[in-house]
């Protein structure tokens, strides 16, 4: 399957840890790469590769990988986290990239 | 620094083609696949297709097939994306971002960075 699925929904209270995750085949052979989504903006990168974070995400971002899964944590999320999530990754086509279905997430 | 900037909104009739623009900067042009990814008012990211810049191979989402051309202009750093026979669910803010990659001992991660700013295309009788 090329598919990605992730939660449509998920809640936080502020200063907690959050997961969200994203399932599907493709996984297995590659790390996804996630990116956070604010109302009219455009898409920008918080986790890539083996838990990598772009200098300018803060470190309460953190990512992980198992078997068919993969996983964004954000520990001790803060009001600006509120956003939409979306997890990456090519398909096992191998020349196909394929987006998650995407997680919104808020901040309580 | 790298940036992506796209071509300015478009408003077309149902049957139309657009063309979008992606102009680079800041990298070179050649060293870095380009995808393009649309979303549609409301709605998730959808991948649309890939370029190499360098040799100009694409690959292309089975759902566009056929309606989707990507190209790229060496001599400006710029790359498009063109859509046909524009139908109103075609309505979407259209996205290029640039393709990395790295190996880690066998399993490959790609990412998107950065994205240019978005063009909203709209399709509408």
């Amino acid at each position: 399957s090329s598919e990605l699925t992730q939660d449509p929904a998920v809640s936080v209270a502020l200063g907690q840890t959050v997961r969200i995750t994203c399932q599907g085949d493709s996984l297995r052979r590659c790390y996804a790469s996630w990116y956070q989504q604010k109302p009219g903006q455009a898409p920008i990168l918080v986790i890539y590769g083996k838990n990598n974070r772009p200098s300018e995400i803060p470190d309460r971002f953190s990512g992980s990988s198992s078997g068919n899964t993969a996983s964004l944590t954000i520990t001790g999320a803060q009001a600006e986290d509120e956003a939409d999530y979306y997890c990456n990754c090519r398909d096992t086509s191998g020349s196909h990239w394929v987006f998650g279905g995407g997680t919104k997430l808020t901040v309580l | 620094q790298v940036q992506l900037v796209q071509s300015g909104p478009e408003v077309k009739k149902p049957g139309a083609s657009v063309k979008v623009a992606c102009k680079t900067s800041g990298y070179t042009f050649t060293s870095h696949y380009m995808h393009w990814v649309r979303q549609a008012p409301g709605q998730g990211l959808d991948w649309m297709g890939i370029i190499n810049p360098s040799g100009g191979w694409t690959s292309y989402t089975q759902k566009l097939q056929g309606r989707v051309t990507i190209t790229r202009d060496t001599s400006t750093s710029t790359v498009y994306m063109e859509l046909t026979s524009l139908r109103p669910d075609d309505t979407a803010v259209y996205y290029c971002a640039r393709d990395l990659s790295s190996d880690y001992g066998g399993t490959t991660g790609w990412w998107f960075d950065p994205w240019g700013q978005g063009t909203l295309v709209t399709v509408s009788s």
